[in-house]
Formats: C-alpha cells, sequence, structure tokens
C-alpha cells in the first residue's frame, strides 16, 4: 500500500521567516509527486515533481524531489499570513494511476 | 480560477437520513472523484469516474453510492447516514487524470450526521 507522510504536523513561524516541509512517500510504482495548498476549501494545485533533483519554482514558493531519499520539500521564503494553509503531498502511482495523500502540514504566519 | 461546485456545502442531518452530494463542473471534465477527508487526516478517495456511465471504488471503503449520467454531474448519494459518515466530502475533477496533478477540487461539502 503506497504511503506518504508529511513533517512536521504543525508549525507556526512569523512573518519574513523561510520554512521548509518535508514529504516522504512509499509507493509500488512511483509516477510523480503533488503538492497542493488547501485553505478553508479546496486544495488549489502547486507543483507537479518526476525528475530528481530539478527545483520546481513558482514566486517565493519552491520544491524539489530527491528520487534516491524518497523524499520532497517544498521551501516558501518570505512568508506572508497569506500562506497560512495546510500543505498536502501526494504520489502518484503508475500502475493504478491513483493519487495517495498524506496528512498535510498545518503552516499558521504570525503577523 | 476552477469552475466545479458542490452544493450543499454544510449538512446537519439525523441518523437514517437519506442525502445526496452535488457535484458539477462546466469544464467538460471527464474524469471526477470523490474524496472524504476527516479534519487533520489525510483526503481518501472513495469513488472515482473516467466518464459517463463509468463508477469506480476508491481506495477506502465507502457506504456511499455515486452515478454519472451526465458528463458535467457526479453526485455521491447515502441511502441512510449515520454519525460515522461525518465527515468532509470534496469533489475534484480532470482532464487527463489524476496523474497530470490537475486535479481541480471543489469547496467541500461538511457532513454531520447527529
Amino acid at each position: 500500500e503506497d504511503k506518504v507522510v508529511q513533517s512536521p504536523l504543525s508549525l507556526v513561524v512569523h512573518e519574513g521567516d523561510t520554512v521548509t516541509l518535508n514529504c516522504s512517500y512509499e509507493v509500488t510504482n512511483f509516477r510523480s509527486l503533488l503538492w497542493y495548498k488547501q485553505e478553508k476549501k479546496a486544495p488549489t494545485f502547486l507543483f507537479m515533481l518526476t525528475s530528481s533533483g530539478i527545483e520546481k519554482k513558482s514566486g517565493r514558493l519552491s520544491s524539489i524531489l530527491d528520487k534516491k531519499e524518497l523524499s520532497s520539500i517544498l521551501n516558501i521564503t518570505a512568508t506572508q499570513t497569506g500562506d497560512s494553509a495546510i500543505y498536502l503531498c501526494a504520489v502518484v502511482n503508475f500502475g493504478n494511476e491513483k493519487l495517495t495523500f498524506g496528512t498535510g502540514t498545518r503552516l499558521t504566519i504570525i503577523p | 480560477e476552477a469552475d466545479i461546485y458542490q452544493t450543499p456545502r454544510y449538512l446537519v442531518i439525523g441518523t437514517g437520513k437519506k442525502i445526496t452530494l452535488e457535484c458539477s463542473q462546466t469544464m467538460g471534465h471527464d474524469k471526477m472523484y470523490w474524496y472524504q477527508q476527516d479534519p487533520g487526516m489525510e483526503l481518501h478517495l472513495i469513488h472515482y469516474s473516467y466518464g459517463v456511465n463509468s463508477t469506480e471504488k476508491g481506495d477506502l471503503s465507502s457506504e456511499s453510492t455515486v452515478s454519472r449520467i451526465r458528463t458535467e454531474h457526479f453526485p455521491l448519494t447515502l441511502e441512510s447516514a449515520r454519525p460515522s459518515h461525518t465527515s468532509q466530502y470534496l469533489c475534484a475533477s480532470s482532464e487527463y487524470g489524476q496523474n497530470t496533478g490537475e486535479l481541480f477540487f471543489g469547496e467541500g461539502s461538511r457532513l454531520t450526521v447527529l
């Protein structure tokens, strides 16, 4: 059974700080790893990672995949209160095309 | 902005009632999904559909049922709700399937069964 573990479960930092969120996975047939941001409503797509070592970047957010370590990190620099959300990591199984989500990291940014 | 809608947003009902959670998308996507998410827990796939008249059960066993008579509509039904069904239900759609990552989610239906 595919599995995704995220850490920390919860993180509280001050505005302007840089944070790193971790995601480790076990999947029988890896296809890709996805990051989503979930605020009060529905998750919104952030990144899809398929290759090791290639950083994906969008503004202050960036993410990279390490297939050897079966993990990924999501970095947010110069955090803002609008970054407060649950960040979800998911892996896609190539064989059955299923997404398996982690429990998420709840990030709270204090002004 | 994704055009996928769920109703109701919040529902509180008594045990034994039949409920239907509606999900509609205007993007013409073939693939649609239902996820269940308890507070602080991960999303679990409970149903999915790859097109009209196609429905499959997901990873998490669920007593709910779904139908896909029209491309844009993917309702979820509980024939007899129980307190164990209390959860948030998220509907999603995509054009190419989960493996592209481009899942568009609705805003969710939070169900409470007393």
